[in-house]
């Protein structure tokens, strides 16, 4: 069953502007976790939050949760054309990740 | 180089024709899971194991059996594929079962089932 449930599904922006991407999830986590995938290939993944943890940096990224609102932010900022691609945030539970549908962030130059 | 290999990384089949995708990771992972994605569904879980000789079903585990009688492998087994199996396969691996540890994802594996 799909849990986090990302908005917008997509996302287009200028070239050094910042881009939110948000997930809403349903049931408690221990931990909260964002992907990147470039068309069709291989997830990378940019970022981990605890449920314990409020906000996450990671050079451009920051990362935000609120487990009362069940909801995370990923904020890129000064977006890059090699930024473009998918974003998936995955909730991990027990022994599996649940993953979104993901955002597609296009970033024009 | 750490890395999680998938094989083969395209194969169109016909139904009902035995296939098996390999998985492997050189970072002595205990944990290992396969995933699926499809259009308008996302990522979905298949199988995942914990540990050597030890294998559990995840959201979608119909039609598919797995392996693990070494650490560093996972292989993915379709006794009879159907095209309702078509789709892209992920393989990924962490360190334990632990949840604070990111999964290193595989470069996916594009099945085609005719």
């Amino acid at each position: 069953s799909q849990q986090g449930e990302e908005d917008p599904q997509a996302l287009s922006i200028q070239e050094g502007e910042n881009a939110t991407m948000n997930c809403s999830y349903k049931t408690s986590i221990n931990n909260l976790q964002w992907y990147r995938q470039n068309s069709g290939r291989g997830l990378v993944h940019l970022i981990l939050i605890r449920s314990n943890e409020r906000e996450k940096h990671s050079g451009r990224l920051r990362v935000t949760l609120d487990t009362s609102k069940k909801s995370s932010s990923l904020l890129i900022t000064a977006s890059r054309a090699a930024d473009t691609a998918s974003y998936f945030c995955a909730t991990e539970g027990a022994q599996k990740l649940v993953f979104g549908q993901g955002t597609r962030l296009t970033i024009n130059p | 180089e750490a890395q999680v290999t998938q094989n083969p990384r395209y194969l169109i089949t016909v139904t009902g024709k035995k296939l098996t995708v390999t998985c492997s990771q050189n970072m002595n992972h205990e944990y290992m899971s396969w995933y699926r994605q499809d259009p308008g569904l996302g990522l979905r879980q298949i199988y995942y194991s914990m540990n050597v000789e030890v294998t559990d079903k995840g959201d979608v585990p119909e039609g598919y059996k797995v392996s693990r009688k070494e650490k560093r492998n996972f292989p993915l087994i379709l006794e009879s594929p159907s095209p309702n199996q078509t789709s892209l396969y992920f393989c990924a691996s962490k360190p334990s079962s632990g949840s604070y540890n990111e999964q290193f994802f595989g470069p996916g594996t594009r099945l085609t089932v005719l």
